[in-house]
Order: structure tokens, then C-alpha cells, then sequence
């Protein structure tokens, strides 16, 4: 039962141009949503969240949006920029517990 | 950097045998989890502590067992390996801060292989 899903598996964006990535999720009971970026040969690394009581959050050029009703989120990067390839997953909890991840998203910025 | 290291980096063992993999944590961060990641999927939970008591556990069989020590240290400890259990074991680290959403920090990984 795959209660987090990210349906791309890859996504390929220009230098500069918008990166867009999606989530979506089953359990309307998740009320924190993370996205995490994961390099080769290393541990993902926090980029930004989001509490379920709010829309929309902003940390320089990443956004999240979060659409409660349709059960989806999307992680915006702009501008994008060759160092943001690597593999994109997002994540679910409730409160304090357990992250639920999807299977990622690997996304390659060409210069 | 998140201050979450694990060791070894990368460990082969054969099938039925014991491992053990270790964390330590952030400073004053009282809850470790502990992931799977197979292949091409994203991690899975296998269990969480909080102050070195067990506090959720996953889909995982009891040959998967924990430790969490006072000086924000962890073990995973696995049995009877099967060839399944290859993969990159991560740890992360929160507050544990009961009732707050937490980010959890996660260290490098131990890639297990299984021969």
C-alpha cells in the first residue's frame, strides 16, 4: 500500500527554467509533508516542509504547495541550477512519527 | 552536514549472519529512526526510539532489533540475514519534542551487501 507516490521517475529541466516536481498521497490523516534531496552515496538532506494547516511555503528559490483536497503537493525550484540534479523525495508524518516517502524523483538540470 | 554520522560506510556479510550498524545522533536530539532504502525505492521504516525506549515499529520482522544509548548513540541490529536485506541502512535524528512536527536529519548510510 503505497500511501505516498511520486509518479515521475525523472525530469529533465534547463538551466534557469522552472522545476516542478509532484507528490501525491492517500492518508488525509498526514499533517506534516517534508521534501528531502538525496546525492549518490549519501543521506537525503533536508530542503523544506510543510505543516498541513497552511498552502504554501517559501525558502529562497524552493516552494512547496500543498493542495489538501486533491491529496497533492509539488516542490517548485526557480530558478533551477546544475548542482540541483539529484534525486528528489518527498515525505509524509504524522506529528512526531514515522516518514512515509515516495519512491523519488530524479531530476537532471542541464546547463 | 547534519551532524548524523553512521558507521561502517559499507559492510558484506553472508547469509545468516549477525550485523550490526551504528548511528550517532545530533546532540540533544532524543529520537532516532531508522530506514531501509532498497534499490530504486524510497527509504522505509523500520523503527524509531525515543529517550532508548522503542516507540513505533514498521513492517519489519523481530530479527530486526534497536538500541538507543544516553549519549545520543544507536544501534540496528539485524539476524539471520537474508539476501533481501541489501540495502543503505539510514539513521535520523529529531528532538523528540512529543506533539511537534519534526524534521528528521538523516546520516550518510551503511550499504549492506548480502553474498
Amino acid at each position: 500500500d503505497q500511501q505516498v507516490k511520486q509518479n515521475s521517475p525523472s525530469l529533465s529541466v534547463q538551466e534557469g527554467r522552472i522545476s516542478i516536481l509532484n507528490c501525491d498521497y492517500t492518508n488525509s490523516m498526514f499533517d506534516y509533508f517534508l521534501w528531502y534531496k538525496k546525492y549518490p552515496a549519501e543521506g537525503p538532506t533536508f530542503l523544506i516542509s510543510i505543516s498541513s494547516i497552511k498552502d504554501k511555503n517559501e525558502d529562497g528559490r524552493f516552494t512547496v504547495f500543498l493542495n489538501k483536497s486533491a491529496k497533492h503537493l509539488s516542490l517548485h525550484i526557480v530558478p533551477s541550477q546544475p548542482g540541483d540534479s539529484a534525486v528528489y523525495f518527498c515525505a509524509a508524518s504524522l506529528g512526531f512519527q514515522k516518514l512515509v516517502f515516495g519512491t523519488g524523483t530524479r531530476l537532471l538540470v542541464s546547463p | 552536514e547534519t551532524g548524523v554520522t553512521q558507521s561502517p560506510t559499507h559492510l558484506i556479510k553472508t547469509r545468516g549472519q549477525q550485523v550490526t550498524l551504528r548511528c550517532s545522533s545530533q546532540s540533544g536530539h532524543n529520537t532516532v529512526s531508522w530506514y531501509q532504502q532498497a534499490l530504486g525505492q524510497g527509504p522505509q521504516f523500520i523503527f524509531q526510539y525515543y529517550r532508548e525506549e522503542e516507540n513505533g515499529r514498521g513492517n519489519f520482522p523481530p530479527r530486526f532489533s534497536g538500541l538507543q544509548f544516553p549519549n545520543y548513540s544507536s544501534e540496528l541490529n539485524v539476524n539471520a540475514l537474508e539476501l533481501d536485506d541489501s540495502a543503505l541502512y539510514l539513521c535520523a535524528s529529531s528532538l523528540g519534542l512529543a506533539g511537534m512536527q519534526e524534521t528528521q536529519y538523516f546520516g550518510p548510510g551503511t550499504r549492506l551487501l548480502v553474498l
